[in-house]
């Protein structure tokens, strides 16, 4: 069964400093893999998306990715955090046939510290 | 242009009401999902429509819950007999995709539902 687990339910940061956001997945093929963020009282925004080419991908926001297929793993990174990233972050497989529905992680909550 | 639009974007009913809860596509798309995300918890898909097909609802929790698309475009989520349970934020999503996985799915700001 196609599954998502995103290990950090919470992770703190400073200001300034770097980001990773784990995400394993299970799937039976290659999967096209997102990332989302969401804001309280807001929908979920696409940061990035995966879906075949080169594995580390750019999105929006200065966040990137990176597929690695050999650990199941598509986590999110970002150089230099700003206050105003703190969100929580949700990471998401679609499936590549049928309904074309997502599958979610449980989501990572982000707090910067100033 | 305009995103997807979800209304009421707050409701509480009592145990045992009925409920309606509208979701607005982005004008053209052809594929809406509708979520539910309960407290602490990444969405979990409910049912998904292509026009005013519904191709699958194997995500509905229960014969309470209910989906229509009747048009192709505004879809409603009707949850019958509301238990505790059904206390969730209910997200509404759209894709310009008809056959493809590529195109990512647009969300709405979510209706949240409290049940007392």
């Amino acid at each position: 069964a196609q599954s998502v687990t995103q290990p950090d339910i919470h992770i703190t940061v400073s200001e300034g400093a770097s980001l990773e956001l784990r995400c394993n997945y299970s799937y039976g093929a290659t999967p096209y893999l997102f990332w989302y963020v969401q804001s309280p009282g807001q929908g979920l925004q696409l940061l990035l998306k995966y879906f075949s080419g080169d594995t580390l991908v750019q999105g929006i926001k200065g966040f990137e990715a990176e597929f690695k297929r050999s650990q199941s793993s598509f986590n999110l990174r970002k150089p230099s955090v700003h206050w105003s990233d703190a969100a929580e972050y949700f990471c998401a497989v679609g499936a590549t046939s049928g309904t074309y529905k997502y599958i979610f992680g449980t989501g990572t909550r982000l707090k910067v510290l100033a | 242009g305009a995103g997807v639009s979800q209304s009421p974007r707050y409701k509480v009913a009592k145990r045992g009401q009925d409920v309606a809860l509208r979701c607005d596509p982005i004008s053209g798309h052809v594929s809406l999902f509708w979520y539910q995300q309960a407290l602490g918890q990444g969405p979990e898909f409910l049912t998904y429509f292509q026009n005013e097909a519904q191709l699958d609802k194997s995500g509905l929790p229960s014969d309470r819950f209910f989906a229509e698309r009747p048009e192709g475009s505004v879809s409603t989520l009707k949850i019958q007999r509301t238990q505790q349970e059904d206390s969730a934020v209910y997200l509404c999503a759209s894709s310009s995709s008809g056959g493809t996985p590529r195109r990512e799915q647009y969300f709405g700001p979510g209706t949240r539902l409290t049940v007392t």
